[in-house]
């Protein structure tokens, strides 16, 4: 168990549709950084916060955006869902002192019909 | 910009048998280099990591991998495959932009047969 933890585990919806993916990232984390995992396009970074501030952007669609709150947990919104976008979400999160470590929560397995 | 390759999908091997995963980067900069094991069903969990400390690194369950800058590589060994090592493994190296996004690599799905 890495402390990181997702909800939901699955999540099934159809195109068009819009959802939210939770993280909690381990205790006293500030870093939580967001990855899709798809059978196509392997695992790639999506976007990263710190501290409740956006600190890097990789692949993400425009349909797609996250926030960190002030508790330090993060979302991931997808919005007008397509077949393309079903695959594994993963959060992950890093320690303060060793910030090239990060720990991955479960995942959510994102199905779109 | 940063990559990795990892070369073979599959790989299958006996039990007891070496296990060697392979791997290249490229980078501009020193990188950081990372493995992490996928079991089915599963988040990724860190098997060892390279931070330009001691060039063979030692992980968990007995792998460990070298870090040879002449051959841009970080291959990944273990002397004694064992049923439990059946898994998917990533191959990933910190973005030098400064922020320590992971880039993968496309992984290898290891098989150990008895």
């Amino acid at each position: 168990d890495s402390g990181v933890t997702q909800t939901p585990k699955h999540l099934i919806t159809a195109t068009g549709q819009r959802v939210t993916l939770r993280c909690s990232p381990r205790s006293g984390d500030l870093s939580v950084y967001w990855y899709q995992q798809s059978l196509d396009q392997g695992l790639q970074f999506l976007i990263q916060y710190y501290n409740g501030e956006e600190r890097a952007k990789g692949n993400i669609l425009e349909r797609f955006s996250a926030q960190q709150f002030p508790d330090l947990h993060s979302e991931l919104n997808l919005s007008s869902l397509e077949l393309g976008d079903s695959a594994l979400y993963f959060c992950a999160s890093t320690p303060s002192d060793r910030d090239n470590e990060q720990f991955f929560g479960p995942g959510t397995r994102l199905t779109v019909l | 910009a940063q990559s990795v390759t990892q070369l073979g999908s599959h790989v299958s091997v006996s039990e007891g048998a070496l296990v060697l995963l392979r791997c290249n980067y490229s980078s501009s900069v020193p990188p950081y280099l990372f493995w992490y094991v996928q079991y089915p069903n599963q988040g990724l969990q860190l098997l060892l990591k390279y931070t330009s400390a001691a060039t063979l690194v030692k992980g968990i369950n007995g792998f460990e991998a070298e870090f040879k800058k002449s051959e841009t590589s970080f291959h990944l060994t273990k002397p004694s495959a064992h049923m439990s090592d059946a898994a998917e493994y990533f191959c990933a190296v910190s973005d030098s932009g400064g922020y320590n996004k992971l880039i993968f690599g496309a992984g290898t799905r290891l098989a150990v047969h008895p």
